[in-house]
């Protein structure tokens, strides 16, 4: 199955700034996606990374507080933007696994953002 | 009603045992259903897909009711490394929509 690398792992920002995060996977793949977690929630897909066209949100996400880049078909960034508490999260990359048996989705290591 | 719903327990349960957990969804259009395990300050990882004719990993055992709209996750001889929260996934078209998972804890 694919690898993810994720980073950073972990981070505590100032509000009003910015974080970028970025997943690296070993093989090429159509789609990457981003989630975000919240303490005792289930994951909630933020928007589809689609490589040489915008992103795909979801409702209650938008473009100008979630940047995604997807420059090629290894590597994605979610940007959490002007962030304030409620941004606190884990937030969390997949990439559909294909060909295998038992497919499914792999997620990256997960990046815990606190915002003070 | 939720799409996916999961009973967040936690399931507290002796060294040994069998415990099943249910996860119901809402759209009867769904067509891909996945277990995944996510340990503490990890992320989720795929534990089985569901197959319909149900489909069995050593321990593990996974069901597919599509007239009641659940799947089930039979773990059985429970270990204490199975302590963790189980999450279900089912998929409409290609990208599933997640439970909030169900947290097992199997002591001594």
């Amino acid at each position: 199955s694919a690898v993810i690398s994720q980073k950073p792992s972990r981070d505590i920002c100032q509000r009003g700034t910015s974080l970028t995060i970025q997943c690296q996977v070993d093989s090429q793949v159509t789609m990457m996606f981003w989630y975000r977690q919240q303490p005792g929630q289930s994951l909630t897909l933020i928007a589809t990374a689609n490589q040489g066209s915008e992103a795909t949100y979801e409702s209650g996400f938008v473009i100008d507080k979630f940047p995604i880049s997807r420059p090629n078909l290894t590597f994605s960034t979610l940007t959490v933007s002007n962030m304030s508490p409620e941004d606190s999260s884990i937030y969390l990359c997949s990439v559909e696994v294909e060909g295998a048996a038992n497919y499914g989705y792999t997620f990256g290591s997960g990046t815990r953002l606190t915002v003070v | 009603r939720k799409e996916v719903e999961q009973d967040p327990g936690p399931f507290n349960v002796p060294e040994g045992a069998t415990v099943a957990f249910n996860c119901t969804y809402s759209n009867s259009a769904s067509q891909s259903f996945f277990w995944y395990r996510q340990d503490c300050r990890k992320e989720p990882k795929l534990l089985m897909s569901v197959y319909s004719s149900g489909n069995e990993d050593g321990r593990f055992t996974a069901q597919l009711n599509r007239a009641s709209q659940y799947i089930s996750l039979l773990i059985r001889d429970s270990k204490l490394s199975d302590s963790a929260t189980y999450l279900c996934a089912v998929g409409g078209g290609y990208i599933p929509t997640f439970g909030r998972g169900t947290s097992l804890i199997v002591h001594p």
